[in-house]
């Protein structure tokens, strides 16, 4: 069964250091989002990729995170410099994009601790 | 704004029992997603519901949507410790294929 990738899954910084977080979208899924988790609460989107352009960042703190999916297939987010407050789980999903097809698939995320 | 609020927010109770989690918003979504995540890895769909009135069950577990799509619910029956994990719901506006997650619900089984 195909499956998002994401690597690495798990990163320790010390703040104000650079990180990036990789995903790979499952084959043929045009659209990528990726959330942000707190532990024990819900995923928050932080971008969203149709192909390689970018639907939605209103989210991404864009004085210190970047994003971006150049080929339209995989993706990178980028975090520099990182703060204490930016421990989380990054976590991206992938979607076809199309009616029920829009069901969003999850990778197992990179779990992200700042010291 | 499109909120859910899930409920309740944190569940313990001891194998066997039955449960609710209720997932409501005043928002019309045109689809609805239940995820279940296990600690350190990601969410994993367990079910989308997306007719008004629509009730799925998945082995123990049945799902409801609500007639007007603003609301629904997961129903575990008889719990298992493998049950334990945080549940989400997830609406969909329709439109943009944004998910709009709910806070989740914690739920802990004990054998």
């Amino acid at each position: 069964e195909a499956e998002v990738a994401q690597s690495p899954r798990y990163k320790i910084t010390e703040k104000s250091q650079a990180v990036a977080f990789w995903c790979d979208p499952i084959s043929g899924h045009a659209t990528l989002y990726w959330y942000r988790q707190i532990l024990g609460q819900g995923p928050e989107l932080l971008v969203q990729f149709q192909d390689e352009s970018v639907v939605d960042d209103s989210q991404l703190p864009k004085d210190r995170f970047s994003a971006e999916r150049l080929k339209g297939v995989d993706s990178t987010l980028k975090i520099q410099p990182a703060e204490l407050g930016d421990s989380a789980m990054y976590l991206c999903a992938s979607s076809s994009g199309q009616g029920l097809q829009k069901t969003q698939y999850f990778g197992p995320g990179t779990r992200l601790l700042v010291l | 704004t499109q909120l859910l609020e899930q409920s309740p927010q944190f569940l313990s109770i001891q194998e066997g029992e039955n449960l609710t989690v209720y997932c409501n918003s005043s928002s019309v979504f045109s689809s609805l997603q239940w995820y279940r995540q296990e600690p350190g890895e990601g969410p994993v769909l367990l079910v989308t519901v997306v007719t008004g009135g629509e009730v799925k069950k998945l082995k123990r577990l049945t799902f409801q949507f609500g007639d007007a799509r603003k609301d629904s619910s997961l129903h575990i029956t008889a719990a298992q410790p493998g049950d334990t994990g945080l549940y989400l719901c997830a609406g969909d506006d329709g439109n943009t294929g944004k998910l709009i997650f709910g806070q989740g619900t914690t739920l802990q089984v004990k054998p």
